[in-house]
């Protein structure tokens, strides 16, 4: 059974960049499609974008010319970049998988909570 | 970009009572659209896919139905531990959710 975990900074300075990964275990990173998904405390979930294993990307528009999403095959992970963070960032991440089969997250990460702060 | 709207915001039932919660696309999304379960602390629980096809392991009183801009999540009748939030999400036009509904114990 394929699980996911998300790691990296709980504290983020406003204006630096936010940097996550998602480790995949149980199961092979390749022929699949990887998303980030995000919400602020008491809030919805937001999509951020997904990744296919070959490196191929779609990102949410409202969110598109600050992030970043890329994949390391060999490290079965792929890993989140947020640039230029302001308070509003800041909420729980999720990694999620989204099979075709499905077009729906089907296997969530436990989520990581990043605060941005001056 | 297409926009859920989901309602009720909240729905009070008790335990045994049917829920009938509704998510409604701004523009058609087809089939492609899925429910999750949410509770406090907890990641989002895929319940539906494909509008109402159940995911591995959701019990039968879970069940969805619906097309291009109308759907329907519906729990024949409550546990005490399907009271959570209820979201529903579309990929038929990049990727979006609903706002949430939330079913609490009256």
């Amino acid at each position: 059974q394929v699980q996911l975990q998300e790691s990296g900074p709980g504290l983020v300075k406003t204006s630096e960049t936010l940097s996550l990964t998602c480790t995949v275990s149980g199961g092979s990173i390749s022929n699949h499609y990887w998303s980030w998904i995000r919400q602020p405390p008491g809030k919805g979930l937001e999509w951020i974008g997904y990744i296919y294993y070959s490196g191929s990307t779609k990102y949410n528009p409202s969110l598109k010319s600050r992030v970043t999403i890329s994949v390391d095959t060999s490290k079965n992970q792929f890993s989140l970049k947020l640039r230029s963070v302001t308070p509003a960032d800041t909420a729980v991440y999720y990694c999620a998988t989204l099979p075709t089969t499905k077009d729906a997250f089907d296997i969530w990460g436990q989520g990581t909570m990043v605060t941005v702060s001056s | 970009e297409i926009v859920l709207t989901q309602s009720p915001a909240t729905l009070s039932l008790s335990p045994g009572e049917r829920a009938t919660l509704s998510c409604r696309a701004s523009q058609s999304v087809s089939v492609y659209l899925a429910w999750y379960q949410q509770k406090p602390g907890q990641a989002p629980r895929l319940l539906i896919y494909h509008a109402s096809n159940r995911a591995t392991g959701i019990p039968a009183r879970f069940s969805g139905s619906g097309s291009g801009t109308d759907f329907t999540l519906t729990v024949s009748s409550l546990e005490p531990e399907d009271f959570a939030v209820y979201y529903c999400q579309q990929r038929s036009n990049w990727l979006s959710f609903g706002g949430g509904t939330k079913v609490e114990i009256k």
